[in-house]
Parts: structure tokens; sequence; C-alpha cells
């Protein structure tokens, strides 16, 4: 499968525990997108990388959450101290460079308790 | 905040029928991306139209943009059940994709 993978793709955790997502985007693709998206409405946008650079972490929904690309590749997703409001679908895309089409994954669905 | 506005939420069709989706932006774009959505399940990227593009067609999809009145329409052509998910278009201004909040349709068979 040489589409976006992402890892698990269900977590349930108890509140103020920190949980870490992981993201492997299509091989040659230079951009990366970390999204949530709650019951019922559209994608929101949370970070993005350009390789390895994160060009843009201003949506990051708080400071609980932080996104590392190191190596230009894969990426992970942190939440720390998870709160009930954390609870949603995280998704991450691919694209291979900007104005591009972006492949998105099956998300990880983070249920807090 | 919501770039773009889909209408309407949600849509109720017969098998065999057209499906009719629009979008409404508020900025200047560089492209406007429609995507899928079944239950549950990650984006299917649909069709990519760029602001110098007026109509894109892709199989049984039509999609139209006017940056003039900052819209874009999706037409699902002879729509099937399998059709059935949430609809969304996405706004591309250089840096990120900024998504609406859906159609939900629904194709009866």
């Amino acid at each position: 499968d040489t589409g976006v993978s992402q890892d698990p793709r269900h977590k349930i955790t108890k509140r103020g525990q920190n949980v870490t997502f992981r993201c492997d985007p299509i091989s040659e693709h230079n951009r990366l997108y970390w999204y949530r998206q709650t019951l019922g409405q559209g994608p929101e946008f949370l970070t993005y990388f350009q390789n390895e650079a994160q060009l843009e972490k201003s949506r990051l929904l708080s400071d609980r959450f932080s996104a590392e690309r190191p190596k230009g590749s894969f990426s992970t997703l942190e939440i720390q101290r998870t709160e009930q409001g954390d609870s949603a679908m995280y998704l991450c895309a691919s694209s291979l460079a900007n104005q591009d089409e972006a492949f998105f994954g099956q998300g990880t669905r983070l249920t807090v308790v | 905040s919501q770039q773009g506005e889909e209408d309407p939420q949600a849509l109720s069709i017969q098998e065999g029928e057209n499906a009719t989706m629009n979008c409404s932006y508020k900025t200047s774009i560089n492209n406007l991306q429609w995507y899928r959505q079944n239950s549950g399940r990650g984006l299917v990227h649909l069709i990519l139209i760029r602001s110098n593009e007026r109509e894109k067609h892709s199989g049984r999809l039509r999609v139209t943009l006017d940056t003039s009145k900052k819209s874009s329409s999706l037409l699902i052509t002879a729509s099937r059940a399998a059709d059935t998910a949430s609809y969304f278009c996405a706004t591309d201004a250089g840096n990120m994709l900024t998504f609406g909040g859906g159609t939900r349709l629904m194709v009866k068979p």
C-alpha cells in the first residue's frame, strides 16, 4: 500500500494521559498536514511541514499539542494531558508540493474517557 | 474558521438522479478541491480545479469554479447508492487546505 498510513487507527485513553500518533506520508511527498475532525464537521487544519520544517503551527489548538517530522519522512502528533474535548478523528495528509492534490490517511480516532 | 461553506448541508435523492452541491468561499484561492468521506473513514480526493480553470470533468463528476462569485459546484450524474457519503470542498490559498462543513448525500436505491 503506497498511500498515507496512520497508526494507530483507534486510541482510547484516560483523561490526563499523553498520546502520540504517527503518520507515514506517500514517500515522495514533501508536504505533510495534520487535521482534526469532530463529528459532523469538516476537517480543521492544525499544522503542516515542508520536508522537516514546520511552517505553520499557529493553528495547533493549545500548547498541549505538538508535532514533529524529524527526518522529513514520517511525522508524529503528540497531545499531552489529554482532555475529553480532544476526542476526535486526527487526519494526516500529504502532497507532492504546493498547490497539488492532498491525499489523506484513514485517520486515528481518539477517545478520551 | 471555515473558508468554504457547502450548500445544502444534506441532500437525499433517488438512484439515477443527479446531485448538485455548492461551495462558497471568502478569499482568493490557488485551487479548490473536492473530497468524499464515507462514515468514519478518511477523505478521498475527487477532483482539483485551479483558479484559472472554469470547469473540469472526471467520470460522472463535473466541477465548476466561478472566481468572481467565489463559488464552486460539484455535480454527480446518474447517482448510485454507493455515492452515499459526505462531500467536502477545500480551498487552497497557499499554505493549507481549508474545509467547509460538508454536504451529506444520501442516494436511495
